[in-house]
């Protein structure tokens, strides 16, 4: 089992509507998660972090955590064509991220 | 810079040969690693520097991989004798979190990466 999955994709999605990406961690003393946007050869990019249960939210983006479940959420939305890109959900413990394979997001216009 | 700066950005090795890969990390900025990312994969992590301490080399694939980061900034990873499983993206982070404890605020930021392709 890995330590990190993510919901498989490709994840379509047409202009204005919400992206619900989900990710779910094996390591129950994780104590930070993120979300990471990258697109194709590119790096990634840190949109989100989140640390205790509940919802963050930040512009168009909002983290959900529930560490009962072991679960990390990310919705976007209004989604927009520059919204299309691979986003990797990361869980920290100490130093080290683990991070999901990733899941490909296109927004169609 | 702002960012973190990785040099060279693509890198062409024959296999059997010795690459260097260079990390510029944010200024400031404690906290270093190393992740491998192979094509469609999430990176995996390499190693770990507290300024010039290497404390962590465990996702280091073998002994052919070394890291350094002598004066607590910029890092090299060097790779000795490549192979053609070492083709990946290698990608530098830096974070100011020491880890020392349980802290907030432990965002790393990534640089462009060096696509390593061995031939």
């Amino acid at each position: 089992q890995k330590e990190v999955e993510q919901n498989s994709g490709p994840l379509s999605v047409p202009e204005g509507a919400i992206a619900s990406l989900n990710c779910t961690y094996s390591d129950r003393g994780s104590q930070s998660f993120f979300w990471y946007r990258q697109y194709s050869g590119k790096s990634p990019e840190l949109i989100m972090s989140i640390y205790s249960n509940g919802d963050k939210e930040d512009g168009r983006f909002t983290a959900q955590l529930n560490k009962a479940s072991q679960y990390v959420s990310l919705l976007i939305r209004d989604s927009q064509p520059s919204d299309s890109a691979t986003y990797l959900c990361a869980v920290g413990n100490d130093y080290k991220l683990s991070f999901g394979a990733g899941t490909t997001v296109t927004v169609r216009a | 810079g702002a960012g973190v700066s990785q040099s060279p950005r693509y890198k062409v090795a024959k296999r059997g040969q010795d690459v260097a890969l260079r990390c510029d990390p944010i200024s400031g900025h404690v906290s270093l690693f190393w992740y491998q990312q192979a094509l469609g994969q999430g990176p995996e992590f390499l190693t770990y520097f507290q300024n010039e301490a290497q404390l962590d080399k465990s996702g280091l694939p073998s002994d052919r991989f070394f890291a350094e980061r002598p004066e607590g900034s910029v890092s090299t990873l060097k790779i000795q004798r490549t192979q053609q499983e070492d083709s990946a993206v290698y990608l530098c982070a830096s974070s100011l979190a020491q880890f020392v404890r349980r802290t907030m605020n432990t965002e790393a930021f990534f640089g462009q990466g060096t696509r390593l392709t061995v031939v």
